[in-house]
């Protein structure tokens, strides 16, 4: 699993709360994403890192912000959660930049009531 | 808009069998291409990579790539039930710290 954790591991939340997921790496890599992942839509990226507090939107950062204090800690954020962001939600990181392969944590399923 | 597109099955395979999994790619300038494994309720896990036209053999896994025809492909030799599973075909653009995923292929490998 390449050293990466995330926690929490399932929540249930109910619509307007926020919610931070928390992904953890212990390789010290400087690149690191967010994915949720939903039937019929794959894998979507939703804001990815390259360094501390470098950050950058991916495909579907609407309603989800990042934090990137520490190398170690990339922290998604939904600031007033809605039933559509009920997903599962990957961390990734990328050892290099030559072979751009990722690696994945184990996931967070996120249900929004 | 960069895709990539997979058949999304399910594809069965009788034990023993060759499976075979295609995908294509809009993006001319794509440099690196993947193959993940996952499983029901589990995370993507990485399989193969490739970089080159050609072939690239692991165990029982090949990867084939033909940038001209934009069209990357696995085969699984002497499939197995363990090998059922969704694949996920994913392109890196080059220039761009992103690779982007196909939404996947099912397979169902049949005892």
């Amino acid at each position: 699993d390449a050293g990466i954790t995330q926690s929490p591991r399932h929540k249930v939340t109910e619509t307007g709360t926020p919610v931070t997921l928390r992904c953890h790496q212990t390789e010290n890599h400087r690149y690191m994403y967010w994915y949720r992942q939903d039937p019929g839509h794959g894998l979507r990226l939703i804001h990815y890192s390259y360094g501390v507090k470098d950050t950058d939107k991916g495909e579907v950062s609407d309603g989800y912000s990042v934090s990137r204090s520490k190398t170690e800690d990339f922290l998604l954020t939904l600031e007033s959660a809605t039933s559509s962001q009920t997903s599962v939600y990957f961390c990734a990181i990328t050892p290099d930049r030559v072979s751009y392969e990722q690696y994945f944590g184990p996931g967070t399923r996120l249900t929004v009531t | 808009q960069k895709e990539v597109e997979q058949n999304s099955g399910p594809l069965s395979v009788p034990e023993g069998a060759i499976a075979s999994l295609n995908c294509t790619y809009s993006d001319r300038g794509s440099q690196s291409f993947f193959w993940y494994r996952q499983y029901s309720g589990k995370s993507p896990e990485l399989i193969m990579s490739i970089y080159s036209n050609g072939d690239k053999e692991d165990g029982r896994f090949t990867a084939q790539l033909n940038k001209a025809s934009q069209y990357v492909s696995l085969l699984i030799r002497d499939s197995q039930p363990s090998d059922s599973a969704t694949y996920l075909c994913a392109v890196n653009t080059g220039g761009d710290d992103k690779i982007i995923f196909g939404k996947g292929t099912r397979l169902h490998i049949l005892p």
